[in-house]
């Protein structure tokens, strides 16, 4: 069973299209990470949220983390070809590996001009 | 500043050979990682250092799975016998201190492909 449940797994769109994908768990977790990954390259840290309900924006992207803790969701406005790339979730391991991130799979955007 | 430094970036070897892989950690960083990444199970964490002393390592497959940091700059993930189900991108990762809100810095992979 995973941590992290990602969804959707698969998502393509076109340009100027709005999306929201999810990072869902039955978990409740100090802090979640949002990282991109584009092709061909490694993960990169968009944002970490840490407070229940808490709100963050970076340019056309918008996090929250969920009031209980448990989930966050990452909405993209107006999406661009350069948007496309794996979203992925992650939390700290603090069952375990202390100083590790758990990962989601990640959510696979293609958004065609 | 040059981030985390992975060679090869693309390896294709026959299986039974020998497979090392390198990793150069962003200078300071006390923490280094190896992830796994496959379609099938996503990033999976293989091993850790903190200050170049193995951590955790049982996120290894099995014991053709070694890993090594001599030093604060170097380390290296070896697999021998190489087996076709060992295809899979494989990262290094470093990080300057532990806990779930650090930020862990990514190489950019190692693609390897054991045919």
């Amino acid at each position: 069973t995973q941590l992290l449940e990602q969804s959707p797994q698969f998502l393509s769109i076109q340009e100027g299209e709005n999306l929201t994908v999810y990072c869902n768990s039955s978990s409740v977790f100090s802090s979640l990470q949002w990282y991109r990954q584009e092709p061909g390259e490694g993960p990169v840290l968009l944002v970490t949220v840490v407070t229940g309900g808490e709100v963050k924006k970076l340019k056309r992207l918008t996090f929250q983390f969920g009031d209980a803790r448990k989930d966050s969701s990452l909405h993209i406005t107006a999406a661009q070809p350069g948007d496309t790339g794996l979203y992925l979730c992650a939390v700290g391991d603090y069952g375990g590996s202390q100083g590790n991130l758990i990962f989601g799979k990640g959510t696979k955007l293609s958004v065609k001009p | 500043d040059a981030g985390v430094i992975q060679s090869p970036r693309h390896e294709v070897t026959e299986m039974g050979q020998e497979v090392t892989l390198r990793c150069k950690p962003i200078s300071g960083h006390d923490y280094l990682f190896w992830y796994r990444q496959t379609m099938m199970r996503g990033l999976e964490l293989l091993i850790y250092f903190n200050n170049n002393v193995p951590i955790d390592d049982s996120g290894m497959p099995e014991d053709r799975f070694s890993a090594k940091m001599p030093n604060a700059s170097f380390s290296t993930l070896k697999i021998q016998p190489s087996e076709p189900r060992d295809s899979a991108v494989y990262f290094c990762a470093s990080s300057p201190r532990t806990g779930g809100r650090n930020t862990i810095y990514f190489g950019e992979g190692s693609w390897l492909t054991v045919v």
